[in-house]
């Protein structure tokens, strides 16, 4: 089984603060790294997938980057929201096949 | 807009039943897959496939089994349901490479009693 993991499992900021979560990986046979957002009685819906090491992606105010050499990936979120509050997971691709982290669980407080 | 639908969202049943959780996605997409999840443990693959009656196990495959009779449908079947088998069940669907995006179902809530 391999070991995808997440930091940290939760987080409680205030409305406004930046933040930013760390996912880990192994850095061989990598083929992508995904970022996904799951918010409470959704489905998980994709943010980023990235490929190349030194990715850089933006969507809005969540940004992420990739380092597959030492194999870690960063989310950034600035200037958080209430409506950011979700649980934010990460997933290892192989070759057709994914390994997911156990997520960071975000609470914005307003 | 995607869809990849779970028949069902919440069900109850006794130990020892046969249990099929079914999942159909409208994407034209090879890949399909049964994760679980369970508290501090992330999501755990189940099985996947990649082609219609093509299946490979995943990391957690004992007690259940698959079936992909068509492309746009992956069942899950657990052959005689257990407490431990007590979960949240999410289907997934993508097309072929890691490199795509995972399209996720709304999950499927399984109590054994």
């Amino acid at each position: 089984i391999l070991n995808v993991e997440q930091s940290p499992q939760s987080l409680h900021v205030q409305e406004g603060d930046s933040t930013n979560f760390t996912c880990s990986f192994p850095s061989s046979n990598f083929y992508a790294l995904h970022w996904y957002r799951w918010e409470t009685a959704k489905s998980p819906e994709a943010l980023f997938v990235m490929t190349l090491n030194g990715d850089e992606k933006k969507k809005g105010r969540i940004s992420a980057t990739l380092n597959t050499k030492e194999g870690y990936s960063y989310l950034y979120i600035k200037g958080s929201q209430p409506e950011d509050s979700a649980t934010y997971l990460c997933a290892f691709g192989g070759f057709n096949k994914f390994y997911f982290g156990s997520g960071t669980k975000l609470n914005v407080k307003p | 807009d995607v869809k990849v639908t779970q028949s069902s969202r919440y069900l109850v049943k006794r130990t020892g039943e046969k249990v099929f959780l079914e999942c159909v996605q409208d994407m034209d997409h090879e890949n399909m897959f049964w994760y679980r999840q369970d508290p501090g443990l992330g999501l755990r693959l189940i099985y996947f496939s990649y082609d219609v009656k093509m299946k490979e196990k995943g990391d957690i495959p004992e007690g259940y089994s698959v079936s992909r009779e068509k492309k746009e449908r992956f069942s899950l079947i657990l052959e005689s349901a257990s407490t431990n088998q007590t979960s949240m069940y999410l289907c997934a669907s993508s097309l072929t490479g890691s490199g795509n995006t995972i399209y996720f179902g709304e999950g499927s809530w399984l109590t054994v009693v």
